[in-house]
């Protein structure tokens, strides 16, 4: 069974950077994506982006200027940092195992695992 | 607001059968497969539905999902207490720059 456990500091100061780290236990690394989301009264489930499993990443354009996600796959963990935050980016940050791909002109993008998130507060 | 609507909630009988409605566009349902996801409150999401019908491995086959035209509707029948949750459905988009668009979520609410 896949297991996925979100870790970092929970209060941020405001423009400073926001890392979070997510070990994986169990199940299949070949052709997942594995994945940042966050979620926020205001905002609702919102996609981060992903390292994949050969090492290519994608983000949110809207977030893509100030967002790193990155891997270790000798440890089994990936990363993300979120630099210079502002209010806004107080949310439960997820970390998940994306599953992506396309066929005959339809694509899908799912999520099959995700960890029980954790909640990071941008303090002024 | 969320790319893809979803009524903010519904309600339904214990026993009963409910659905759950996700509205998109043409880039977005009406090209790509759509997921929903369940979520108890202070935990993650889990997976409930993928490519707009098919259930992983453990959900049961009280949920189902389908998909016509530019909606899906995710259907719970033989409600129990245990399914009041959140509900949202996500999907891919192919005319905006992030693939990822999700609904703004569903309470349900076990009468």
């Amino acid at each position: 069974q896949v297991q996925l456990q979100e870790s970092g500091p929970g209060l941020v100061k405001f423009s400073e950077t926001l890392s979070l780290t997510c070990i994986v236990s169990g199940g299949s690394t070949n052709t997942v994506y594995w994945t940042w989301i966050r979620q926020s009264p205001g905002r609702g489930l919102e996609w981060i982006g992903y390292v994949s499993y050969n090492g290519n990443t994608d983000y949110d354009p809207s977030l893509k200027s100030r967002v790193l996600i990155s891997r270790d796959t000798s440890e089994n963990h990936f990363s993300l940092d979120l630099y210079s935050v502002t209010a806004a980016d107080t949310a439960v940050y997820y970390c998940a195992r994306g599953r992506r791909y396309c066929s005959a002109g339809s694509c899908r993008h799912y999520f099959d695992f995700w960890g029980p998130g954790t909640l990071v507060t941008v303090s002024s | 607001q969320s790319v893809l609507t979803q009524p903010p909630s519904v309600s339904a009988a214990p026993g009963q059968r409910v659905t759950i409605s996700c509205s998109g566009s043409s880039s977005n349902i009406g090209v790509n497969y759509v997921a929903w996801y369940q979520q108890f409150p202070g935990t993650g999401p889990k997976l409930l539905i993928y490519d707009n019908n098919s259930r992983p491995s453990g959900v049961p086959d009280r949920f189902s999902g389908s998909k016509s035209g530019t909606s899906a509707t995710l259907v719970i029948t033989g409600l129990q207490t245990g399914d009041e949750a959140d509900y949202y459905c996500g999907t891919w988009d192919k005319s905006l720059s992030t693939e990822v668009v999700f609904g703004g979520g569903t309470r349900l609410t076990v009468l």
